[in-house]
């Protein structure tokens, strides 16, 4: 079945540790994104890739990175730097631009900051 | 200023009931797309439905109806004889072709079905 994985389900990061959230998608899209959920509120995007090699910034960047070595993949790496990143993670994919083309979301990835 | 405004932060009604989550959305582009997304307690964003600005007939798709008009920038979605099932967060979006790379949510409205 075609579709978006994100692992872990659940992750636990220790202040000052870097931890990195799995998305991967058999969709054959070109486009992926990562968004950030916060509790009663909607989804702020993070980072997003319209081809390999490229990625752009989204509104909340600071704090994380990205690659985009395969088209099946966009990990996202939360820094330390990023000062409260309890939160829950969706990672989505298109077959091109968001403007024109329904984006489709991973199960998405609850990290907790202990 | 909120792009997408869902002013129903919460809504409860018992099965059975038709229910309407309103959406108010705010663009200066005459070309854009609308969503409405599910998000049941699971987590994940269920897509629903895509409108583009120039299509403004009402669509149904069994229970589910959405209701876009224009002239007041709405694009409300309604849920006939609601069940159970329905309990979820929905999440109305708008993408603008002047920000094509980008899709802007509302806050959400969580709605609970209580049997």
């Amino acid at each position: 079945d075609g579709g978006i994985t994100q692992s872990p389900k659940y992750l636990f990061r220790k202040e000052g540790q870097n931890v990195t959230l799995s998305c991967e998608q058999n969709l054959n899209h070109d486009a992926m994104y990562w968004y950030r959920q916060d509790p009663g509120q909607g989804l702020r995007l993070i980072y997003y890739s319209q081809i390999v090699n490229d990625f752009q910034k989204g509104d909340i960047a600071e704090g994380y990175s990205v690659s985009r070595e395969k088209k099946e993949s966009f990990p996202l790496t939360v820094t330390s730097a990023q000062k409260n990143p309890t939160a829950f993670y969706l990672c989505a994919s298109s077959t091109d631009r968001a403007y024109t083309d329904t984006q489709y979301f991973g199960p998405g990835t609850r990290l907790t900051v202990l | 200023a909120q792009k997408v405004t869902q002013a129903q932060t919460e809504i409860s009604v018992v099965e059975k009931e038709d229910v309407t989550l309103d959406c108010v959305y705010e663009t200066r582009d005459t070309t854009y797309y609308l969503f409405w997304y599910k998000q049941p307690p699971s987590g994940e964003l269920v897509f629903l439905i895509r409108r583009n600005s120039f299509d403004e007939q009402n669509e149904i798709s069994g229970r589910y109806s959405w209701n876009f008009q224009k002239s007041t920038s709405s694009f409300n979605f309604t849920i006939t004889a609601s069940q159970v099932v329905d309990s979820a967060v929905y999440f109305c979006a708008l993408s603008e072709r002047s920000s094509y790379d980008k899709v802007i949510f509302g806050p959400g409205t969580s709605l609970s079905v209580i049997p």
